[in-house]
């Protein structure tokens, strides 16, 4: 059981605008820490998307965007295209675990 | 260009020892912040060790007490050693580097990753 709470799955066809949630207690997302989002395509490494709830790497597509409120955040495609088809990925930092901590992962499916 | 790549994961015992190595370049790992993070099979992320530049270190309570993360300057490697292994701990390690300070802690690169099976 992941500290943090994401759906299992979503789908959405090309174009589309899809959003993968992410929810947390009073010890991490509640408590005011950052989150951050990693996109895993099969076989590989994870991949930083989105740091400190709503930050872009260099090269990351604006495309991708994400926000935070109260015990929860999002990730959202805005356009998607097929390659965006991975496993997704949220992450915090919990007080009363004294660590890092990350969601189930979320399966994006482009139909 | 940062990369790193890792080595030294196979197949184990339980109760056994292993020793991950992970080497960079393209950055210094001692004035970094580091960290291992594992993948069971078909499973999510779980955080393992991380370890400051200043060399202060810290583990998951699964892992408390049997793995110990370190490094060594000269060959600008990240090491995690691992003692009384069980079956649970079957995963992919990844290194990463850590991109930000606490508690904003996020990994902004990873290798490729080490498979660790631990079975009899």
């Amino acid at each position: 059981q992941s500290v943090l709470t994401q759906p299992p799955s979503v789908s959405g066809a090309p174009g589309q605008r899809v959003t993968i949630s992410c929810t947390g207690s009073s010890s991490n997302i509640g408590a005011g820490y950052a989150v951050h989002w990693y996109q895993q395509l099969p076989g590989t490494a994870p991949k930083l998307l989105i740091y400190d709830n709503n930050n872009r790497p260099s090269g990351v597509p604006d495309r991708f965007s994400g926000s935070k409120s109260g015990t929860s955040a999002s990730l959202a495609f805005t356009g998607l295209q097929a390659e965006d088809e991975a496993n997704y990925y949220c992450q915090s930092y919990d007080s009363s675990l004294s660590g890092p901590v990350f969601g189930g992962g979320t399966k994006l499916t482009v139909l | 260009e940062v990369q790193m790549v890792e080595s030294g994961g196979g197949l184990v015992q339980p109760g056994g020892s292993l020793r991950l190595s992970c080497a960079a370049s393209g950055f210094t790992v001692t004035s970094s912040y580091m960290s291992w993070v594992r993948q069971a099979p078909g499973k999510g992320l779980e955080w393992v060790s991380l370890i400051y530049s200043g060399g202060s270190a810290f583990y998951a309570d699964s892992v408390k007490g049997r793995f110990t993360i370190s490094r060594d300057n000269s060959k600008n490697t990240l090491y995690l050693h691992m003692n009384s292994l069980r079956p649970e701990d079957t995963a992919v390690y990844y290194c990463a580097r850590v991109g930000g300070r606490y508690p904003t802690y996020y990994f902004d690169y990873w290798g490729q990753g080490t498979l660790v099976t631990v079975s009899s």
